[in-house]
């Protein structure tokens, strides 16, 4: 299975601290996603990371790949009460002409103010 | 812009019953897909379609059937619930890009108690 794991499972920090999630997977891949869901509701896409591609921005999110380790890590800096969700890794293969995206089961993040 | 509209938000079936779970886009996205997310296993795949008329199986179909008529729309049956098929149930769309690299859209999901 290419499925993402991702670690740590649980992570709690102090509002203004850094977060580092990381994500690690099975086989070769076009592109890793990473998605943020709220309690309660549907996920959210945050950054997508091409396989060629070994880091990438977005505000106060970065994301790099390493292919040769087959790994991912998502840090998000300067974090906020707001960024309490979790967090979810998917590896995105082409099979057949289709995309398919598979999660890993999530980093649970808790902020506190 | 609604994105994707799922309903009904909550649904509880006695074992045995039917019932469809709608999912519409307003996109315009050729991909939509079903996923289903339990405690500990994360999102997995049960059915997906490219476009009107293609639809195809995805990790855990079994128990599940869809169809695509339309663009916009991609219902979810399931023609004999089972106390297995609790679970929250999440439709997502995207464009189709051949060689991927698609953000999924998803909607806010519809939690399904079968008793």
């Amino acid at each position: 299975s290419q499925q993402g794991e991702e670690d740590p499972q649980a992570l709690s920090i102090q509002e203004g601290e850094n977060a580092t999630m990381n994500c690690s997977y099975k086989t070769s891949i076009n592109n890793l996603q990473w998605y943020r869901q709220n309690s309660g509701r549907g996920l959210v896409h945050l950054i997508l990371i091409r396989s060629n591609e070994r880091e990438k921005h977005s505000g106060r999110l970065r994301v790099t790949l390493d292919t040769s380790k087959k790994s991912s890590s998502l840090l998000i800096t300067a974090s906020r009460a707001a960024d309490t969700a979790s967090y979810f890794c998917a590896t995105g293969v082409v099979i057949q002409g289709a995309q398919k995206l598979v999660f890993g089961q999530g980093t649970r993040l808790t902020i506190n103010p | 812009n609604a994105g994707v509209t799922q309903t009904p938000k909550f649904q509880v079936l006695k074992t045995g019953q039917s019932m469809t779970l709608q999912c519409a886009q307003d996109m315009n996205h050729e991909y939509m897909s079903w996923y289903r997310q339990d405690p500990g296993m994360g999102l997995r795949l049960i059915h997906y379609s490219v476009g009107a008329g293609i639809t195809d199986q995805g990790e855990v179909p079994n128990g599940y059937n869809v169809s695509r008529s339309t663009t916009e729309d991609f219902p979810l049956r399931l023609l004999s619930a089972a106390p297995s098929q609790t679970s929250v149930y999440f439709c997502a769309s995207s464009y189709h890009i051949r060689g991927g690299n698609s953000p999924l859209h998803f909607g806010n999901g519809t939690r399904l108690t079968v008793t």
